[in-house]
């Protein structure tokens, strides 16, 4: 069985830009997770999604925001980058009623 | 609000050489605590789900006991391949948390042959 997948896996942009992140889960699985890892604050929690609707939400700015597809596909946005948004961000998906998350390998997000 | 508190920080070990990484956790209702392990550069890779005080579970060199305030990753005989930082994270039992994970900062560990 495919692993989650993350596209692109790097990514170099410019303060004030914005950027989209994609995200395909594990076959099967409808909860799609963000988080956030970097070096000082570690891995932070973003949002949640499943069938479509956001049911959670971390303490980040509204420039971050997401949306999951009907095949249970997610992105993730981020408007006007700060240097500070740079970080590896990781994606998580899980089954229905299952509390395992698996991680796909991140995108490494530098903003200059 | 919820928190996790991994300690040591670093760990530098002998091949062969046991040892126990610790995470302390706060959480409103416990659903679950996972551990992971992380390689350089790659998202996290899950190890165990633990869900009561008193339950314990094995991988091949790794065992994860819970209590009620924290959990043991204990690392038996381990090679250089067990390198890597070990993640905790707990996940509340309030509906409003969904599948929300809260991470600790991790062990890092480094296994010299």
């Amino acid at each position: 069985k495919a692993g989650v997948t993350q596209t692109p896996r790097y990514l170099i942009k410019t303060r004030g830009q914005q950027v989209t992140l994609s995200c395909s889960p594990i076959s099967g699985h409808r909860s799609v997770s963000w988080y956030q890892q970097t070096p000082g604050q570690g891995l932070q929690f973003l949002f949640e999604y499943f069938s479509e609707t956001q049911r959670n939400k971390g303490n980040f700015p509204g420039r971050f925001s997401g949306r999951q597809f009907s095949n249970s596909r997610s992105e993730m946005n981020v408007s006007t980058l700060e240097l500070g948004d740079s970080a590896l961000y990781l994606c998580a998906s899980s089954l229905r009623g299952a509390f395992e998350q698996y991680f796909g390998p991140g995108t490494r997000l530098t903003v200059t | 609000e919820d928190q996790v508190t991994q300690s040591p920080e670093a760990l530098r070990l002998q091949e062969g050489e046991s040892s126990s990484l610790n995470c302390s956790y706060t959480v409103s209702g416990l659903r679950g605590l996972f551990w992971y392990r992380q390689d350089p550069g790659k998202g996290p890779e899950f190890l165990f789900t633990l869900y009561s005080a008193g339950e314990e579970k094995e991988k091949e060199r790794l065992k994860a006991t819970l209590t009620k305030k924290e959990s043991f990753l204990h690392i038996t005989a381990p090679k250089p391949e067990d390198s890597a930082t070990y993640l905790c994270a707990v996940q509340a039992m309030i509906k409003a948390a969904g599948n929300k994970l809260t991470f600790g900062g991790g062990t890092r560990v480094l296994v010299k042959p």
